[in-house]
């Protein structure tokens, strides 16, 4: 079945430092895919998206593309910031429309440092 | 906007008792609503999905008469957990989609402590 493979935390950097949280999907077709931050004590909000193969999503000085050939959705960022401290999950969404749930990976602690 | 709130955020029962958990957009009307499943240092898992007025979509391994889901407006679905067992502790979030809409709006979550 469709699944999502994130990498284990937590990440702890320390501010202004390179951020990559790694995120592989298996799934029949194209599906849409997400990333969703889910800041202390808050639901989970969406932070970028993707629905077709070599898009970019951005926001917030987030990055992620959509990589059909390896499956891969990584999100990357040049600087972090303190207030980036959060819970990161990947997920995907089948294709074809409609409304459907998501299919989430497990998350990833990142913890930033001043 | 696109805010949806849960309530409660926590609840503490006896084993064998009801617990409903109610799911609001506050300010949009939400075709499509979601319930989820958290276990400690997991994924969310899907547990069903509603869309107004009709029967809620179990996925597979979801007993739909232990977790009963209504969606009897477009701003209001509630999830009951029937005769609530140590098992079901979880955190339980919820989600909500606009018509046609792919993305989702998430609640804070509902922690369930059962004893």
């Amino acid at each position: 079945g469709d699944s999502v493979t994130q990498m284990e935390g937590p990440v702890t950097l320390s501010e202004e430092a390179f951020l990559t949280i790694n995120c592989t999907y298996t799934a029949t077709g194209y599906p849409s895919l997400f990333w969703y931050v889910q800041y202390p004590g808050e639901g989970l909000q969406l932070l970028l998206k993707a629905t077709k193969a070599d898009d970019k999503g951005s926001n917030k000085g987030f990055e992620a593309t959509y990589r059909k050939e390896t499956t891969s959705f990584h999100l990357e960022k040049g600087s972090v910031q303190v207030s980036d401290s959060a819970v990161y999950f990947c997920a995907q969404r089948p294709a074809g429309g409609g409304a459907d749930g998501l299919t989430f990976g497990k998350g990833t602690h990142l913890i930033i440092q001043p | 906007g696109a805010v949806v709130s849960q309530h409660p955020s926590w609840v503490i029962c006896k084993s064998g008792t009801s617990v409903k958990i109610e799911c609001r957009s506050l300010d949009f009307q939400a075709t499509t609503m979601f319930w989820y499943r958290q276990f400690p240092k997991q994924s969310l898992m899907l547990m069903a999905t509603s869309n107004e007025g009709s029967k809620a979509t179990y996925e597979q391994g979801v007993e739909k008469d232990k977790f009963l889901i209504n969606h009897a407006s477009l701003t209001l679905s509630t999830l009951t957990v029937t005769s609530a067992h140590p098992e079901d502790s979880s955190f339980y979030i919820c989600s909500a989609s606009l018509a046609g809409g792919e993305t989702q709006y998430f609640g804070p979550g509902t922690r369930l402590l059962v004893l």
